[in-house]
């Protein structure tokens, strides 16, 4: 079974601080999503990620996909509160096989 | 592009009613589409994978009976939830994949549906 450990699973920091999220796996992905989700509303997606080492900015955001396709991490730089939500990787294994999801990062920035 | 659209967003029912909920690609077609449940803070849980004119593929643990998914249309999908318990209440999110033999496999979401089951 396939599996993506998502850390850390709670995140509480103060506007302006630097934070990271990791995503990582024993099996590797031919693709890997990063989405945030606010509190009753649908994921919203972030970025794909398919080529092994590939870096994606999304403005104070930073994507990074690991050599191995086996691991990814999310860094926001200088958070706002307006960052705060459910931040969830899902990995894809190819082949039309479904995704594999972590667990949740939810991230509280405090104004 | 690649909106996902869902509907009701929220709706309250009667313990033994059912409920249909509808989920629309608004510009692409489907072939795929997604259910989800999730709990608060954390994590979607797959309920099942629908395909365009075939039989759903329910995960394990999914009653088949209970949770009833149509997906007449490269554009819609329903998931019925068939006699509701107040343990059925939750979010349910539909998903649908815009490039299935593509090398990626993003998913769009719809908005999620709250169900409360009195």
């Amino acid at each position: 079974t396939q599996l993506l450990e998502q850390s850390p699973q709670f995140l509480s920091i103060q506007e302006g601080e630097n934070l990271t999220v990791y995503c990582n796996s024993s099996s590797v992905f031919s693709s890997l999503q990063w989405y945030r989700q606010e509190p009753g509303e649908g994921p919203v997606l972030l970025v794909t990620v398919v080529t092994g080492g590939e870096v994606k900015k999304l403005k104070r955001l930073t994507f990074q996909f690991g050599d191995a396709r086996k691991d990814s991490s999310l860094h926001i730089t200088a958070a706002q509160p307006g960052d705060t939500g459910l931040y969830l990787c899902a990995g894809s294994p190819g082949n039309n096989r479904k995704l594999i999801w972590g667990l949740g990062t939810s991230l509280a920035v405090n104004p | 592009g690649a909106v996902v659209s869902q509907h009701p967003s929220r709706v309250i029912c009667k313990s033994g009613t059912s409920v249909k909920i509808e989920c629309r690609s608004l510009d692409f077609q489907a072939t795929t589409m997604f259910w989800y449940r999730q709990f608060p803070k954390q994590s979607l849980m797959l309920m099942a994978t629908s395909n365009e004119g075939s039989k759903a593929t329910y995960e394990q643990g999914v009653e088949k009976d209970k949770f009833l998914i149509n997906h007449a249309s490269l554009t819609l999908s329903t998931l019925t939830v068939t006699s509701a318990h107040p343990e059925d209440s939750s979010f349910y999110i539909c998903s649908a994949r815009d490039n299935p033999t593509g090398s990626t496999d993003t998913q769009y979401f719809g908005p999620g549906t709250r169900l409360t089951v009195l």
